[in-house]
């Protein structure tokens, strides 16, 4: 069976400091994966989304950044946090356009 | 561009209740609707998907129904268990590339 990982699950970074949130994805080959942000109370904002190894399409502007440099890694990066780069962001994966969904991680930007 | 609304933003019923919550969307050339929990810090868990040529999908307790014409889909959950308390958001694809809009969700408490 697919199983989804990401990690750190929190993380409390201050303003001005690099990011790098990790998703891989056990038991499937050259899945569709996205990043996803959702704010408080909110529904989810679909940030990057990749079709195969190097392929990244960027959904919204931003301080942000996505890479993906294996079938089954995909990564969320910055440079430089802003106080506004606060939520929770969740990894998904797509098999003929059902999606799942990895545990998520919760930034927090002080 | 597609937009999904879900009303109502939160649902209070007591134990053993029928309810419906509804999704609304924009454009009705969707390839599928999914629905969705979430627990409070938790990453999504998928409930049910209906593809565009499907009227409804049943898993247990929960329905799932979809009018594209009219650009609605209802979750219809039997029997309601505390358990079922969880927020429920509505998920749709234009495309089979997986790229999904999502609503708000409803949040559901079931009080015992």
């Amino acid at each position: 069976s697919q199983t989804i990982h990401q990690w750190p699950a929190t993380l409390v970074q201050p303003v001005g400091s690099p990011l790098s949130l990790e998703c891989t994805v056990e038991g499937t080959s050259n899945p569709n994966l996205y990043w996803y942000r959702q704010a408080a109370g909110r529904g989810l904002q679909l940030l990057f989304y990749s079709v195969g190894i190097g392929q990244i399409s960027s959904e919204v502007p931003q301080n942000l950044s996505a890479s993906r440099p294996q079938d089954r890694q995909f990564i969320l990066s910055s440079k430089k946090l802003l106080l506004s780069d606060s939520g929770f962001y969740l990894c998904a994966w797509s098999l003929r356009g059902e999606q799942f969904f990895g545990p998520g991680t919760r930034l927090t930007v002080l | 561009k597609q937009e999904v609304t879900q009303i109502p933003a939160a649902l209070s019923v007591p134990e053993g209740e029928n309810l419906v919550l509804n999704c609304s969307f924009t454009d009705s050339a969707i390839y599928n609707l999914q629905w969705f929990r979430q627990d409070p810090g938790k990453g999504l868990t998928s409930l049910l998907l209906i593809q565009s040529s499907q009227r409804e999908q049943t898993s247990g307790r929960l329905n799932a129904s979809l009018d594209k014409s009219s650009g609605r889909s209802t979750l219809y959950i039997a029997a309601s268990q505390p358990g079922d308390s969880a927020t429920y958001l509505c998920a749709v694809s234009n495309t089979n590339a997986g790229k999904s809009t999502f609503g708000d969700g409803t949040t559901l408490t079931v009080k015992p």
